[in-house]
């Protein structure tokens, strides 16, 4: 099927490191990527990593992929509070030409 | 450069209504689509256009529809309304549908079904 999982909920403090965590179906898929939703705003790109790499470093953000168990993770550095949002997994399906997302997580950072 | 525009913000609506929901892309982009965002199943894949000709659609039933002009503005339609229609629908543009280019979300229109 076309599932992209990830959990629902994260709580982080205020300066420690938020790691959110995804895995997705397609192991052909070439592109994978981390959107970000603010309240009562569309997604946004944050990042995006190819297929072909094991890690991509921005700034604060470090994405992870591990294509063996189809592993997809974004680390937040020095987490803080304009970073509360949900964040969305997505897998470029290149079969179907089409994004598939995950259900979102939610970042709540703690003072 | 305007960003992806979706109208109207807010719809309220009854059981049975139908509804068309409208967006402009950014310009110069010719691939728009459509999501589905509820809070129990995420982002929801509807359908993508391209230069004014349905190139993918989810697992939706035929009371959702869409269409692009040639402009690339497009337009979503649900007929015969339903309660667990209500969601937040949102559109997203592209210069194409490849891997590396980025999709563009507008705010999304809340849809809500009485």
């Amino acid at each position: 099927g076309e599932d992209v999982e990830q959990s629902l909920f994260l709580s982080v403090r205020e300066g420690d490191s938020s790691v959110i965590n995804c895995t997705y179906t397609d192991s052909s898929s070439t592109y994978l990527y981390w959107y970000k939703q603010e309240p009562g705003a569309g997604l946004q790109l944050l990042t995006y990593i190819f297929s072909n790499m094991d890690m991509k470093q921005d700034q604060r953000l470090t994405v992870l992929l591990n294509k063996k168990d189809k592993h997809l993770s974004l680390r937040i550095a020095d987490t803080q509070t304009g970073d509360s949002a949900i964040y969305f997994c997505a897998e470029f399906m290149n079969r179907d030409d089409k994004i598939i997302f995950g259900k979102g997580t939610r970042l709540h950072i703690l003072p | 450069k305007a960003g992806v525009t979706q109208t109207p913000r807010y719809l309220i609506k009854t059981r049975g209504q139908q509804v068309t929901l409208s967006c402009s892309p950014i310009s110069g982009h010719r691939s728009v689509s459509w999501y589905q965002q509820t809070p129990g199943q995420g982002l929801q894949f509807l359908f993508e256009y391209f230069s004014e000709t349905q190139r993918n659609k989810g697992n939706f039933p035929g009371r959702f529809s869409g269409r692009q002009f040639s402009n690339s503005r497009s337009e979503m339609n649900v007929s015969t309304l339903e309660l667990g229609d209500s969601a937040l629908y949102l559109c997203a543009s592209s210069r194409d549908t490849r891997g590396d280019e980025k999709l563009f979300f507008g705010s999304g229109t809340q849809l809500s079904v009485l």
